[in-house]
């Protein structure tokens, strides 16, 4: 069964400072992932996706994520984070053939620290 | 272009109350999918809609249904209400453009629904 995994819950990063958000994910064939941002009281909003291609994805408001196909991940990162990527952090697998259904990992929230 | 819209956004029901939620995907797109985002259980998939289909549906029971309409206008009903259905519900639009793979999914702002 497909399954996202964010092992953080909780991170705290200095203003300025650069981040990495972790998942992983159990999937049986070619994933097609996305990483998507929630701030408080809002609905989801897209950073970036990867269906094939070039590993390094580029997203927006300065956010990349790499596509390990070895190590099952798909980490996002920023190199400076500001005070307004404060919010909560979503990894999501889609499924060939199953086009509206996105598995979600738990989430991984962001406190940035002034 | 708009974005999606839910309505109501904030909803106070007693248990064994029925509720409908509402949802206008973006003008064009006619994949609606719902969701319900809880602390405890995340972000899980109800069900999704296409040209008036429903294409998936998650493991939810059955109290939880939908519809969509021919101007890809979506509702879900939850029936018999519990306290557990606490939660925020996602609705998000997608354009099908043909294939199999996964489009990218545009979130309304959700519905608040508070069981008591």
């Amino acid at each position: 069964a497909q399954s996202v995994t964010q092992p953080d819950i909780h991170i705290t990063v200095s203003e300025g400072a650069s981040l990495e958000l972790r998942c992983n994910y159990s999937y049986g064939a070619t994933p097609y992932l996305f990483w998507y941002v929630q701030s408080p009281g809002q609905g989801l909003q897209l950073l970036l996706k990867y269906f094939s291609g070039d590993t390094l994805v580029q997203g927006i408001k300065g956010f990349e994520a790499e596509f390990k196909r070895s190590q099952s991940s798909f980490n996002l990162r920023k190199p400076s984070v500001h005070w307004s990527d404060a919010a909560e952090y979503f990894c999501a697998v889609g499924a060939r053939g199953s086009q509206g259904n996105l598995i979600f990992g738990k989430g991984t929230k962001l406190s940035v620290k002034p | 272009k708009a974005g999606v819209t839910q309505t109501p956004r904030y909803l106070i029901k007693t248990r064994g109350q029925q509720v409908t939620l509402s949802c206008s995907p973006i003008s064009g797109h006619r994949s609606v999918s719902w969701y319900q985002q809880t602390p405890g259980q995340g972000l899980q998939f109800l069900f999704e809609y296409f040209s008036e289909t429903q294409r998936n549906k998650g493991n939810f029971p059955g109290r939880f249904s939908g519809r969509q309409f021919s101007n890809s206008r979506s509702e879900m009903n939850v029936s018999t209400l519990e306290l557990g259905d606490s939660a925020l519900y996602l609705c998000a639009s997608s354009l099908i453009i043909g294939g199999a793979l996964p489009n990218e999914q545009f979130f309304g702002p959700g519905t608040r629904l508070t069981v008591l």
